[in-house]
C-alpha cells in the first residue's frame, strides 16, 4: 500500500540554523500539507500546497518558513533560521482531493537547541 | 471561529469496558469529520470519517462514530476496549465552502488509557 514517507525521522539543530524537512507524498496525490505538533499539544496546520503554489498558510507560517516541490516526488519544508520554539514533530500529509482523508507521514521530530 | 473541542484530555477505562471519546465542532455548515489515532512515537492513522450519507460510520479496530448535526457532535465509541487501544485520539474537521483548501483542524486530543 502506498504511504507517505518523511526524512529524517529526527533532526537536532542549533538555534539560527537552517533545516530542510523532506517528504515524499503518495504518487498520484495532488494536495500537500505540513502540520506540526509541539510536545503535548494538538496538531496544527502550517501550510497547504497545490499546483506548485501555496494555497493557504497559517499564522505560524511566517517568512522563516518556505515549502517547495522541487521535482515530481519530493515536498520540502524549510525553516531558514530556527528558533527554540520551532522544536516540534512535523507531519507531512497528502491527498488526491480536498475534503477526503489525508494520509500522514510518520513525522520528523525537530529539536532546536 | 471554527473549532473542534474534545472533552476530556485523558480518559481511562478498564479492558473490556465501553470507550467513549467526545468531540464537538463549531461551524456554520456541517464539516467533514475525522478521527485519527496516534500510537506512541508514530504518525497519525485514520480511524474513520464522515463526509455524507449514513451518520453512523464504522472504522478500523472496532471503532465507530455518529454524526449528530443537532448536537454538532461526532463522538467516538468502541463497545469493548483492548489494551492495544491505548493511544492519543484526535478529532478533526475539514471545513467546506469556497476557498476550502482541505486543511484539517484538530481538536486538542484525548489520551486513552486502558487498564487491565
Amino acid at each position: 500500500e502506498p504511504e507517505v514517507t518523511q526524512t529524517p525521522s529526527h533532526q537536532v539543530t542549533q538555534m539560527g540554523q537552517e533545516v530542510i524537512l523532506r517528504c515524499v507524498p503518495i504518487s498520484n496525490h495532488l494536495y500537500f500539507y505540513w502540520y506540526r505538533q509541539i510536545l503535548g499539544q494538538k496538531v496544527e496546520f502550517l501550510v497547504s500546497f497545490y499546483n506548485n503554489e501555496i494555497s493557504e498558510k497559517s499564522e505560524i507560517f511566517d517568512d522563516q518558513f518556505s515549502v517547495e516541490r522541487p521535482d515530481g516526488s519530493n515536498f520540502t519544508l524549510k525553516i531558514r533560521s530556527t528558533k527554540l520554539e520551532d522544536s516540534a514533530m512535523y507531519f507531512c500529509a497528502s491527498t488526491r482531493w480536498t475534503g477526503v482523508e489525508q494520509y500522514f507521514g510518520p513525522g520528523t521530530r525537530l529539536t532546536v537547541t | 471561529a471554527q473549532s473542534v473541542t474534545q472533552l476530556g484530555s485523558h480518559v481511562s477505562v478498564s479492558e473490556g469496558a465501553l470507550v467513549l471519546l467526545r468531540c464537538n465542532y463549531s461551524s456554520s455548515v456541517p464539516p467533514y469529520l475525522f478521527w485519527y489515532v496516534q500510537y506512541p512515537n508514530q504518525g497519525l492513522q485514520l480511524l474513520l470519517k464522515y463526509t455524507t450519507g449514513a451518520t453512523l460510520v464504522k472504522g478500523i479496530n472496532g471503532f465507530e462514530a455518529e454524526f449528530k448535526k443537532s448536537e454538532t457532535s461526532f463522538h467516538l465509541t468502541k463497545p469493548s476496549a483492548h489494551m492495544s487501544d491505548a493511544a492519543e485520539y484526535f478529532c478533526a474537521v475539514i471545513l467546506l465552502g469556497s476557498g476550502n483548501t482541505g486543511k484539517l483542524i484538530f481538536g486538542q486530543g484525548t489520551t486513552l488509557q486502558v487498564k487491565p
